[in-house]
């Protein structure tokens, strides 16, 4: 099945500077890869995703690009700001049968500091 | 995406006894799923909650362990029967609009067994 790493574990930035968290996938068939954002007591929310028939996708302060041939795709946040500070999780589909099928990676706890 | 609510938001359990945990979805949707969550640790897919048949569990968890039902397309119960201390996690419900492979998460239980 499908193996998904992610590092680093844990990320402390000054605020506005940049910060970018790395997954590696392993089943070649994946070809959704969502981001996601949990704050303490909150469950999981989605904020940005990619599929694989692009490289990079946008979305104001938030970035993922996605090399397929490395397998490993990547969320880079500019311009941080201390409400940024949550645990970031990335996530591949199983790609065949096993559609919508989720599996993620260990977590990277991101703190900004004012 | 739909609004998605869970009860309990969190409850403390004796072992040896059952909780069951509604998921509540406000619109029809084709998939559900849910996760568990560790302390401080990722998620992990229990099972796909699918409509008017048996659910579809991962590997490392049964169906005595962890009865689904899913009796409409916006409502689904997970049961967490005969707990133990090693039970204790956060335990999420999410579901994927249809025809897509993303998925919105609901805000969790938080279930500690002691």
């Amino acid at each position: 099945g499908e193996n998904v790493e992610q590092h680093p574990s844990t990320l402390s930035v000054q605020e506005g500077d940049s910060a970018v968290i790395k997954c590696t996938y392993s089943d070649s068939a994946s070809n959704y890869f969502p981001w996601y954002k949990q704050e303490l007591g909150k469950g999981p929310q989605l904020i940005i995703d990619i599929r694989s028939n692009v490289g990079e996708k946008k979305d104001q302060r938030i970035a993922v690009t996605l090399n397929k041939t490395a397998k490993h795709f990547s969320l880079h946040i500019t311009e941080t700001q201390p409400e940024d500070s949550a645990v970031y999780f990335c996530a591949a589909n199983a790609g065949g049968t096993s559609y919508g099928k989720l599996t993620f990676g260990q977590g990277t706890i991101l703190t900004v500091h004012p | 995406s739909a609004v998605i609510s869970q009860k309990p938001s969190r409850d403390i359990c004796q072992r040896g006894t059952s909780l069951t945990i509604q998921c509540q979805v406000d619109s029809q949707v084709t998939m559900m799923f849910w996760y568990r969550q560790q302390p401080g640790q990722s998620l992990t897919l229990i099972a796909t909650a699918n409509q008017g048949s048996e659910a579809t569990y991962e590997s490392g968890f049964v169906i005595d362990k962890f009865p689904i039902s899913r009796p409409n397309l916006t409502f689904s119960t997970l049961t967490v029967s005969n707990m133990s201390p090693e039970d204790s996690s956060i335990y999420l419900c999410s579901e994927s609009p249809t025809g897509t492979d993303t998925q919105y998460f609901g805000p969790g239980t938080r279930l500690t067994v002691l």
